[in-house]
């Protein structure tokens, strides 16, 4: 079945640690993207990749790093910079080149203790 | 930019009555407009888009929403709602011929009361 694997559904950190999310599409999508849900403020963007080997920050980069080595893969690393890392990560994928139907995974729940 | 408005942060709705999600966007440029579904602990699934032509989109679950651009909005209704239908429900705005970006509201929760 085509879709969008994340991994970890569940992960903790100690507080001070680097710790990588993984993404993995195999829709053909070239673009994908990370965002950050919390309660009451919806999702917000962190970083986006519209082709291999190249990617942008979103609205709250800081704190956070990607790289986009396959199209399949779009891991995020949260970083012992990030001083709010507990959170819900969602990465998603774009149908098309209109960037019309966004497809998405299934989260990861980070949690820092 | 773009930006999105959901003013309900939660909307408590009985069966089988009627219910409608508020969302208005702003933005310089023409827009994709779209309501997406989130269930406890999973990502989001599309409802519905608006890309162009008829200002009426439907769902295959009975939900419908209309973009009328004079007021910037692009509301969400169902005229009988379902236990099934709790849930999160998240408006979100794309700029055409943009860089495919994706601006979300801050969703609403929809709470159906049996």
């Amino acid at each position: 079945d085509g879709g969008i694997t994340q991994s970890p559904k569940y992960l903790f950190r100690k507080e001070g640690q680097n710790v990588t999310l993984s993404c993995e599409q195999n829709l053909n999508h070239d673009a994908m993207y990370w965002y950050r849900q919390d309660p009451g403020q919806g999702l917000r963007l962190i970083y986006y990749s519209q082709i291999v080997n190249d990617f942008q920050k979103g609205d709250i980069a800081e704190g956070y790093s990607v790289s986009r080595e396959k199209k399949e893969s779009f891991p995020l690393t949260v970083t012992s910079a990030q001083k709010n890392p507990t959170a819900f990560y969602l990465c998603a994928s774009i149908e098309d080149e209109l960037g019309t139907e966004a497809f998405f995974g299934q989260g990861t729940r980070l949690t820092v203790v | 930019a773009q930006s999105v408005t959901q003013l309900d942060s939660q909307v408590p709705v009985f069966e089988e009555a009627p219910v409608e999600l508020r969302c208005n966007y702003s933005s310089s440029v023409s827009v994709y407009l779209f309501w997406y579904v989130q269930y406890p602990n999973q990502g989001l699934q599309l409802l519905l888009k608006y890309l162009s032509g008829s200002t009426l989109v439907e769902s295959i679950n009975g939900f419908e929403a209309e973009f009328n651009k004079s007021q910037t909005s692009f509301h969400l209704r169902k005229p009988s709602v379902h236990i099934s239908d709790t849930a999160e429900y998240f408006c979100a705005v794309s700029e055409v011929g943009g860089n495919e970006k994706l601006t979300f509201g801050t969703g609403t929760r929809l709470t159906i009361i049996p």
